[in-house]
């Protein structure tokens, strides 16, 4: 099964807004209001953003926020900074399967 | 604090087995799903394996199904991962992560790297 299509890399300068989209199908991203974000700092695990397409787990910056419009969901990372800098991945759940199905993921550089 | 930690990753040759291990702490571990995810080297994530917390429903990815086992001891607040017949595309960084309960993870462990090669 095909993962779900980010773009490779994205870039901004510090203060400025991006966004990572996450396109795939209406078996996945598009079928339900299971799609999830992870952060990814090099060599460590993964972080949850962002869960069910637009809820911020507790600890999580507001200047994560995301959304979805049939089948394609968006990352939006506001006033951008230095620390932001790391890999994100989208992720959601698929229905032809029970176990879930991962973007691959976006590099984001802070300029 | 919960916290999650791996291991008995290690260097293994195709076709060997390994088993991965790991403790969770900080959580009434047996309340939780419990997911094994895993990257290649510089590669993205991959669900691997997932299973409830009474051990009655299991779930493998089709590129693990039939030689992973999962499983867990809620007693001694553990999860496994038994892997058998290895292969080279299964290298990766494995984590152990707690389900968040809508298809994803909010906890992960630090990973522990199994290398497949002869």
């Amino acid at each position: 099964q095909s993962a779900l299509t980010q773009p490779a890399s994205v870039s901004g300068s510090p203060g400025q807004s991006i966004t990572i989209s996450c396109t795939g199908t209406s078996s996945d991203v598009g079928g339900h209001n299971y799609v999830s974000w992870y952060q990814q700092y090099p060599g460590k695990a993964p972080k949850l953003m962002i869960y069910e397409v637009s809820n911020r787990p507790s600890g999580v910056s507001n200047r994560f926020s995301a959304s979805k419009s049939g089948n394609t969901a968006s990352l939006t990372i506001s006033g951008l900074q230095a620390e932001d800098e790391a890999d994100y991945y989208c992720s959601s759940k698929r229905s032809s399967s029970t176990l879930g199905i991962f973007g691959g993921g976006t590099k984001l550089t802070v300029l | 604090e919960v916290q999650l930690v791996e291991s008995g990753g290690g260097l293994v040759k195709p076709g060997g087995s390994l088993r991965l291990s790991c403790a969770a702490s900080g959580f009434t571990f047996s309340s939780y799903t419990m997911n094994w995810v895993r990257q290649a080297p510089g590669k993205g994530l991959e669900w691997v394996s997932s299973i409830k917390s009474g051990s009655t429903y299991i779930y493998y990815a089709d590129s693990v199904k039939g030689r992973f086992t999962i499983s867990r001891d809620n007693a001694k607040n553990s999860l496994y991962l038994q892997m058998n017949s290895l292969r080279a595309e299964d290298t990766a960084v494995y984590y152990c992560a707690r389900d968040h309960g809508a298809y994803d993870s909010d906890y992960w462990g630090q990973g522990t790297l199994v290398t497949v090669s002869s």
